[in-house]
């Protein structure tokens, strides 16, 4: 059981440069989140959603956009990557009392 | 509005010391989850417990336990004789059952463990 997989591991991007973060879980969640995780910072919701076809903001959705096509899936997409958004990013899926998260990836806009 | 707060930055102690991590938290709601993970230096998330607002037993797992208190809304980690491989970052967690399960995290606590 895989559980939350997220890929790349790690990823350096020049600034203006697009990506996308993949994420996806086998264990038929309804809920997905992403977050990102700042140096010496907890972490922050970016976008969440509660279905395919569902997506919502999260605390800091600026810079990022989502979409979730099917329930294993839910990739997040930087359009013109900026330094600010240097960061770890940890993907989840789960519910309230039960979230399972991503091993990360390490992204670095230069 | 959610918030939670971890005062400690960075805690040094000794192996075998025991330590306590502080937790504060505010919450609108009377249904909520509270959440203790923990990062090692490798970069995961390590989940550790979950307590549900309404049940404030204390909990006790090996060498870690935790103390909810509603009256201080608190849920504080103690981790008795600590182990170098304690070393890590730890996160309060909060989650409003009824906000479409968000988890709002507080910014951590560092702890090293000194052999």
């Amino acid at each position: 059981n895989a559980g939350v997989t997220q890929t790349p591991k790690f990823r350096i991007l020049k600034i203006g440069q697009s990506m996308t973060l993949q994420c996806t879980q086998d264990m038929n969640h309804n809920y997905m989140y992403w977050y990102r995780q700042d140096p010496g910072m907890g972490l922050k919701l970016i976008y969440y959603s509660v279905g395919a076809g569902i997506t919502d903001k999260g605390e800091v959705p600026n810079g990022y956009n989502v979409s979730r096509s099917t329930t294993e899936d839910f990739p997040l997409r930087l359009e013109l990557a900026a330094p600010s958004q240097t960061s770890v990013y940890f993907c989840a899926s789960g519910r309230t009392y039960e979230q399972y998260f991503g091993p990360g990836t390490r992204l670095t806009v230069t | 509005a959610q918030k939670v707060t971890q005062a400690q930055t960075e805690i040094s102690v000794v192996e075998k010391e025991d330590v306590t991590l502080d937790c504060v938290y505010e919450t609108r709601d009377t249904t909520y989850y509270l959440f203790w993970y923990k990062q090692p230096p490798s970069g995961e998330l390590v989940f550790l417990i979950r307590r549900n607002s309404f049940d404030e037993q204390n909990e006790i797992s090996g060498r870690y336990s935790w103390n909810f208190q509603k009256s201080t809304s608190s849920f504080n980690f103690t981790i008795t004789a600590s182990q170098v491989v304690d070393s890590a970052v730890y996160f309060c967690a909060l989650s409003e059952a009824e906000r479409d399960d968000k988890i709002i995290f507080g910014k951590g606590t560092r702890l090293h463990i000194l052999p």
